[in-house]
């Protein structure tokens, strides 16, 4: 079984600072990695997934990740935020083998970010 | 090419009424899921169809029950609604059996029951 948690529920941070979601994550197995974002009143979109190869991962909006496997970590990052950033992210970790695949998503990080 | 289609958006039951939501995969896509979004509880997943056949199943009563037709729209159905079920239900598609590429979400169905 997998467990996925994110270490902040929210965090506020002023548009054009940078920003770090943390993802901690166990797993008895191999896994993908995944981070999505959900803005208000819609579903979750994909921004970016970390499967294999280069351990930094850039995804859509700016956004960017790497995957440390010795921590068991895949941290969300951006150099600069704008408002419309403002939104739920989710990480989420599928097994690579050992049945389910079905992903397990952490509790959210809250992101705030004020003019 | 179109997303993923929740129907409705909006659903107001009362406790011990029945409900059924619909979900439209991507054009495409053989792998639905659906999940249960609460702020208490966060995402669970409820169950995963793939083919017409469900090979997944979370931790959900009876009450929840689903299926999927061979043009791969999917239906979750509800019945016997408590308090509890009030809640965005989220459909999710994928492309691949293993959801190698990542899933990708409707908006929604929030359910609300009174």
């Amino acid at each position: 079984a997998q467990s996925v948690t994110q270490l902040d529920s929210q965090v506020p941070v002023f548009e054009e600072a940078p920003v770090e979601l943390r993802c901690n994550y166990s797993s008895s197995v191999s896994v993908y990695l995944f981070w999505y974002v959900q803005y208000p009143n819609q579903g979750l979109q994909l921004l970016l997934k970390y499967l294999s190869g280069s351990t930094l991962v850039k995804g859509i909006n700016g956004f960017e990740a790497e995957f440390n496997k010795s921590q068991t970590s895949f941290h969300l990052r951006k150099p600069s935020v704008h408002i419309s950033d403002t939104a739920e992210y989710f990480c989420a970790v599928s097994p690579v083998s050992g049945g389910s695949y079905i992903p397990t998503f952490g509790r959210g990080t809250s992101l705030i970010v004020h003019p | 090419k179109a997303g993923v289609t929740q129907t409705p958006r909006y659903l107001i039951k009362t406790r011990g009424q029945q409900v059924t939501l619909s979900c439209s995969p991507i054009s495409g896509h053989r792998s639905v899921s659906w999940y249960q979004q609460t702020p208490g509880q966060g995402l669970q997943f409820l169950f995963e169809y793939f083919s017409e056949t469900q090979r997944n199943k979370g931790n959900f009563p009876g009450r929840f029950s689903g299926r999927q037709f061979s043009n791969s729209r999917s239906e979750m159905n509800v019945s016997t609604l408590e308090l509890g079920d009030s809640a965005l239900y989220l459909c999710a598609s994928s492309l691949d059996a293993q959801g190698y590429y990542g899933y990708t979400f409707g908006s929604g169905t929030r359910l609300t029951v009174v």
